[in-house]
């Protein structure tokens, strides 16, 4: 099945710092997603992307679509405390059926 | 925007017992929706998608009979855990996409998940 390969795994970043993560898989997908998710909570949607190719931002969050169709990236800009949490990505066909990669785990040091 | 509600957030049952978790998509009809299981510190994996009145697709290696998926309504799927066994203790979470409300067919929402932990 697809597989999506997310990284880095974990970062420890000081605050105010920029932050990057991206995610590669062996298969194209229609859409990309980037998620974050906090302790005993369900994911919540920071970026969706439907085109290869498309940069979108959400206020310090900027994400890509890569033009292969097979990769995504993420960035925060001046990271902040409350950045912290497990981001995920996700590839999605038409019918939102999503592959999920395993997850950075972000902590940021005031 | 679109709220899909999850309920329970927390359970907890003997072995053996079944328990029901309840996904309900609040402003939207929800065509289809998707229930992952995620272990500690992994990754989410779906476990099956249901569409509104049909049979639920299960993805590969999971039971059907241990994990039933009713989608009787366009706002309101069941995942009832058969049996539970503490193997099953995991946080589930749903999601849904569907048309009307806030969201468009190409929105998807998740439920804020349900921790299951199997004595």
């Amino acid at each position: 099945g697809q597989q999506l390969n997310q990284s880095p795994q974990s970062m420890f970043i000081q605050e105010g710092e920029d932050v990057s993560m991206n995610c590669t898989s062996s298969s194209i997908f229609n859409t990309w997603l980037w998620y974050k998710q906090e302790p005993g909570e369900g994911p919540v949607l920071l970026i969706a992307l439907y085109k290869a190719g498309e940069l979108t931002s959400n206020g310090r969050l900027t994400a890509q679509f890569g033009i292969t169709r097979k990769d995504s990236f993420l960035n925060i800009s001046a990271s902040i405390p409350s950045d912290v949490g497990i981001y995920f990505c996700a590839g999605g066909g038409s019918n939102y059926k999503l592959t999920f990669g395993k997850g950075t785990l972000l902590t940021v040091n005031p | 925007g679109a709220v899909v509600s999850q309920h329970p957030s927390r359970v907890i049952c003997k072995s053996g017992t079944s328990v029901k978790i309840e996904c309900r998509s609040l402003d939207f009809q929800a065509t289809t929706m998707f229930w992952y299981r995620q272990f500690p510190k992994q990754s989410l994996m779906l476990m099956a998608t249901s569409n509104e009145g049909s049979k639920a697709t299960y993805e590969q290696g999971v039971e059907k009979d241990k994990f039933l998926i009713n989608h009787a309504s366009l706002t309101l799927s069941t995942l009832t855990v058969t049996s539970a066994h503490p193997e099953d203790s995991s946080f589930y979470i749903c999601s849904a996409s569907g048309t009307g409300g806030s969201p468009t067919n190409e929105k998807l929402f998740f439920g804020s998940g349900t921790q299951l932990s199997v004595l």
